[in-house]
């Protein structure tokens, strides 16, 4: 399974962009890339997945760069609602090979 | 739609009695099912994960066991619980069938603390 790499915490302040980047630098050809938003007391809730190039949502943008061995989660004006924690998870198939949250970036929104 | 039952929210329970936490699905067939550990301020530990009835594969050793007696149905269990046994425990589905990506869906938790 592809190891991930995600930054322990970021600040930033409502209004702003927030990008959350994610290296996966072993990654499989048929991997995909997850991304999971988690409040305090909560389980993690789906915000996007994507293989490759771009993917939008109501929610998020993910960007992947051709060689797949990063992404980037684009949360676009932020509000103190965003506050969570924030994980990538690389992977594929079914439950057969589930798939290993790591410890998560801390997004913190500052009014 | 499909929802996602776990219970209870929270349980305060003595070192060295027994544990039972349940989870069932609704609105789907032969999900896979997943049971998570999650200490104050870190990350998801996986304990346990099943693909079908009586297909329960455990991803670290400990005195907690896992069972699928029905379908939609999984608990996590053990005969003594310890005090590093405490956190904050999730069960999770994900469809089956779904080869891109195993989306997992997550129930709202369970509050365990052991005294």
């Amino acid at each position: 399974l592809a190891k991930t790499t995600q930054p322990i915490s970021m600040d930033s302040y409502e209004g702003q962009e927030v990008n959350i980047t994610c290296s996966h630098n072993n990654i499989a050809t048929n991997d995909y890339i997850t991304w999971y938003q988690q409040f305090p007391s909560q389980g993690p809730r789906f915000i996007i997945q994507g293989y490759k190039t771009k993917v939008t949502n109501e929610v998020a943008s993910l960007f992947i760069p051709a060689d797949r061995k990063s992404s980037t989660l684009s949360l676009p004006r932020v509000s103190l609602s965003d506050t969570a924690v924030y994980y990538c998870l690389v992977g594929a198939g079914t439950g057969r090979r589930a798939l290993t949250f790591g410890s998560g970036t801390r997004l913190q929104v500052q009014p | 739609s499909q929802t996602i039952h776990q219970w209870p929210a929270t349980l305060v329970q003595p070192v060295g009695s027994p544990l039972s936490l349940e989870c069932t699905v609704e609105g789907t067939s032969n999900p896979n099912l997943y049971w998570y550990r999650q200490a104050a301020g870190r990350g998801l530990q996986l304990l346990f994960y099943s693909i079908g009835i009586d297909q329960i594969s455990s991803e670290v050793p400990q005195n907690l066991s896992a069972s699928r007696p029905q379908d939609r149905q999984f608990i996590l269990s053990s005969k003594k619980l310890l005090l590093s046994d405490s956190g904050f425990y999730l069960c999770a589905w994900s469809r089956g069938s779904e080869l891109a990506g195993n989306i997992q869906y997550f129930g709202a938790g369970t509050r365990l603390s052991v005294l």
